[in-house]
Parts: structure tokens; sequence; C-alpha cells
């Protein structure tokens, strides 16, 4: 069945980096789009980022655009977010999500949460 | 930007009543939106998608209806397993994708 897992979250400084890897199972991973919401502590969700199955077409939100980068290594099932210039306001749970249903979120992973603190 | 606005904000019913979920957007979105169940420590579940229909292994009694800028998810009879948070998300318009602000369905 379809599966994705997250990791790379964790604990990091203002202005710091982190990057986020989200591995991929049971689907034709090339074959589909991704992206990356975010919960915020106590907030709903928000669209992060999205990248085509080949690559190249990357969309971001208002809030990441210039910090935050999406790729992806179909040879390696494997989507990443590349975050730099954290701020503490980035501080939240981040879930990739792939859209089998054109641009609805049929499957998620379980998130990985990124805290961003002195 | 589409903005989503759910409403209520918290909905307190008992097992067995009738939920009734409300989400208006900003502009007409046709029926390009979905809805979706997060609960404490879980993924997000896809419910319903474009306005009305099912996602797979959906319960029946879980519907959406609506279009244009108006739209509600009905959950006809509550089961324990459905007091969770919803989400309203619209792919008319984007970037950016969008969602509500969310509906709490709680335990009266």
């Amino acid at each position: 069945q379809v599966q994705l897992v997250e990791s790379g979250g964790g604990v990091v400084q203002p202005g710091g980096s982190l990057r986020l890897s989200c591995a991929a199972s049971g689907f034709t991973f090339s074959d589909y789009a991704m992206h990356w919401v975010r919960q915020a502590p106590g907030k709903g969700l928000e669209w992060v980022a999205y990248m085509k199955y080949v690559g190249g077409n990357e969309y971001y939100a208002d809030s990441v655009k210039g910090r935050f980068t999406i790729s992806r290594d179909n040879s390696k099932n494997t989507l990443y977010l590349q975050m730099n210039s954290l701020r503490a306001e980035d501080t939240a749970v981040f879930y990739c999500a792939t859209t089998v249903t054109p641009y609805y979120f049929d499957y998620w992973g379980q998130g990985t949460l990124v805290t961003v603190s002195s | 930007e589409i903005v989503l606005t759910q409403s209520p904000a918290t909905l307190s019913l008992s097992p067995g009543e009738r939920a009734t979920l409300s989400c208006r957007a900003s502009q007409s979105v046709s029926s390009y939106l979905a809805w979706y169940q997060h609960k404490p420590g879980q993924a997000p579940r896809l419910l319903i998608y474009d306005a009305s229909n099912r996602a797979t292994g959906i319960p029946a009694r879980f519907s959406g209806s609506g279009s244009g800028t108006d739209f509600t998810l009905t959950i006809s009879s509550l089961e324990p397993e459905d007091f969770a948070v919803y989400y309203c998300q619209q792919r008319r318009n984007w970037p950016p994708i969008t969602f509500g602000q969310g509906t709490r369905v709680e335990i009266k």
C-alpha cells in the first residue's frame, strides 16, 4: 500500500537550516506530483510547496518563497524540502502528501516536527 | 488567493446526531473543493473531493454538497470515531492551494 515516511525534523535555531526527506513506497513515485503541507501548533493546515512528477515545475507559499526549496530524486523515491533562514513561525509538523486524485491530497505521511527556537 | 471560511469553529454533538459543517469561499471555486478529517497525531484523511465525491473507503454517512462559493459536509449519524477536526480545501485557483481554518466536532 502507499506509504510516505517523513524524516529530518528537529530543533534548530532561528536563521538555521534543515532538510526534510519523505520516502515513498507502494506506488510509482515518478508518476505523481508531490507536496509539502504543514501545521503549526494549534493552527490549521497550510500548503507549503509543490513539485511536478518530473521536476522543473515548483510552486511555493508566499510565506516560504525564497527560503525553502522542494526537490525530488525519482531514482530514490524520495522528496525533499530544504529549509533555510528558518523563523520561529516555521515551527510546525511538516507532512508530505501526494495527489493521485489531481490536486487533492489522497495520501499523507505521519509528519515530522520542526521546532525553531533559540 | 482564495480564502475559505469554515463555520462553526466548534460543533458540540452527541453520537448518533447529524453534523452539518459549512465552508464558504471568497470567490467561486466551481466544484473544486475537498474535505479532510484530521485527528491528533494522525495524518489528515481525504473524505470528499470535487465537492460531492466520496474518496475510496469513506463510509456513506459522509456526504458533501455545494458549488460556487458555498459548500456543506454532512455526517448523517456521528460515530465515536468521527470526533475530529474537519478542513475544506480548494484547488480551483492555485497557487496557493488553500485550506479553511477548520471545524472541530467534539463530543457534547
